[in-house]
């Protein structure tokens, strides 16, 4: 979807280093979400957004932290990344109030070696 | 906490039949809602169909339609006159009522249909 950009499409990282995926947004919406996505688990929420600097732990958030310094960007942080995290992220942006429909990002395939 | 259970982890059909994906649900909540997701190779989320609970009418959109069965907590896609464009792997999800929740949608773990011509 043209209103969510997530960076990089792709990467190949070391065990040990440090990552930082990102996610843009013009949509203007409250509610971010980082998901990851894993054969035979589905989407599971790591951590999310609901409003600039509030932020929640989602149900897989360990070994990831994340900041919201302004409503367009929604950073997702592996402080020093595992084989367990290689995975697909998908970022998700969803406005406030009454019934919406959420917006996804196409994906980030990160590599850990 | 919510879980959503699918409990086919492949499906297949042929070109033009009709295929039914089970889904299930656990939630001590009275108000929510249900989605199917697909996702093609692409990666890319697309919704389906959705359904409100509060709605007992069974929520249609062209060829894809559900079997919401609130007391046994089922959430059923049935996609009819398949089509080759219909395979994906398709995730059910399920989302808790008001701002409490902040909305965070639960997913299952998907069905991966096949369609063959």
């Amino acid at each position: 979807d043209a209103g969510i950009t997530q960076s990089p499409r792709h990467k190949v990282t070391e065990t040990g280093t440090p990552v930082t995926l990102r996610c843009h947004q013009t949509e203007n919406h409250r509610y971010m979400y980082w998901y990851r996505q894993d054969p035979g688990h589905g989407l599971r929420l790591i951590h999310y957004s609901y409003g600039v600097k509030d932020t929640d732990k989602g149900e897989v958030s360990d070994g990831y932290s994340v900041s919201r310094s302004k409503t367009e960007d929604f950073l997702l942080t592996l402080e020093s990344a595992t084989s367990s995290q290689t995975s697909v992220y998908f970022c998700a942006t969803r406005q406030d109030g009454g019934y919406y429909g959420y917006t996804f990002g196409s994906g980030t395939r990160l590599t850990v070696v | 906490a919510q879980t959503v259970t699918q409990s086919q982890p492949e499906m297949s059909v042929q070109e033009a039949e009709t295929v039914t994906l089970s889904c299930t649900y656990d939630t001590s909540e009275s108000d929510y809602y249900l989605f199917w997701y697909k996702q093609p190779p692409s990666r890319q989320m697309i919704l389906v169909i959705r359904q409100e609970a509060y709605k007992q009418q069974n929520a249609t959109e062209n060829r894809f339609s559900v079997n919401f069965q609130k007391a046994a907590k089922s959430f059923s896609l049935k996609i009819s006159d398949s089509q080759l464009g219909d395979a994906a792997m398709y995730f059910c999800a399920y989302r808790g009522s008001g701002g409490g929740s902040n909305y965070k949608l639960t997913f299952g773990k998907g069905t991966l249909l096949t369609v063959n011509p």
